[in-house]
């Protein structure tokens, strides 16, 4: 069964940086892209941005560019997302989730369990 | 950028219906999908290509897109039902390409 297996919480100073890995399995990982979608406590869902297994193109929501960096290593079929230059307003659930699409649009049908970045002086 | 519009709340009775309504400019020509979540919880993909139901998720659950309006409809409203929900759609009309979520809107089961 597809599964997405997400690395665990992280507390981070302002300023700082953040990793969070996001370990694929049941699926061919290069068949498919991989979104980042973050939740502030309270808030709704932003989508931060995606990354094909297959070829490693990303795309960025255009508030995050210059911040973010997704990456994927397709020996381990494992999915990176890097967050430079924390603000406290970063805080918030962070998750992964599977990209399917058609000719026409793509979603997002498989997510990892969240992890909790906290930035906090 | 794109905007999706969704109500802040619904609340409907066990075995009545909700519909929760997704609205954005010419939405009728995009494809939208539906995101399920409880608290505490990742969210669950319900329903994506307007209509189409993932396996696994009831046939109570069903979705219409036409003109400005998204629409999931919750026919025979259960307590597991209870949760937020959320629409979203691939906006590529701007310069920008983007994933745009809705604002979300909680079900509260009477």
């Amino acid at each position: 069964q597809v599964q997405l297996v997400q690395s665990g919480a992280e507390v981070k100073k302002p300023g700082a940086s953040v990793k969070v890995s996001c370990k694929a399995s049941g699926y061919t990982f290069t068949s498919y892209g991989i979104s980042w979608v973050r939740q502030a406590p309270g808030q709704g869902l932003e989508w931060m941005g995606w990354i094909s297994a297959y070829n490693g193109n990303t795309n960025y929501a255009q508030k995050l560019q210059g911040r973010v960096t997704m990456t994927t290593d397709t020996s381990t079929s494992t999915a990176y997302m890097e967050l430079r230059s924390l603000r406290s307003d970063d805080t918030a659930v962070y998750y992964c989730a599977r990209v399917s699409c058609s000719s026409t649009s793509c979603y997002q049908d498989y997510w990892g369990q969240g992890t909790l970045v906290t930035v906090s002086s | 950028s794109y905007v999706l519009t969704q109500p802040p709340s619904v609340s409907v009775a066990p075995g009545k219906t909700a519909r929760i309504t997704c609205g954005g400019n010419n939405i009728g020509s995009k494809s939208v999908h539906w995101y399920q979540q409880k608290p505490g919880q990742a969210p669950v993909l319900v329903i994506y290509y307007d209509s189409d139901r993932p396996s696994g998720i009831p046939e109570r659950f069903s979705g219409s897109n036409s003109g400005n309006t998204a629409t999931l409809t919750i026919s025979r409203v259960e307590a597991g039902d209870e949760a937020d929900y959320y629409c979203q759609v691939w906006d590529s009309s701007s310069d920008h390409q983007a994933y745009v979520f809705g604002t979300g809107t909680k079900v509260t089961v009477l």
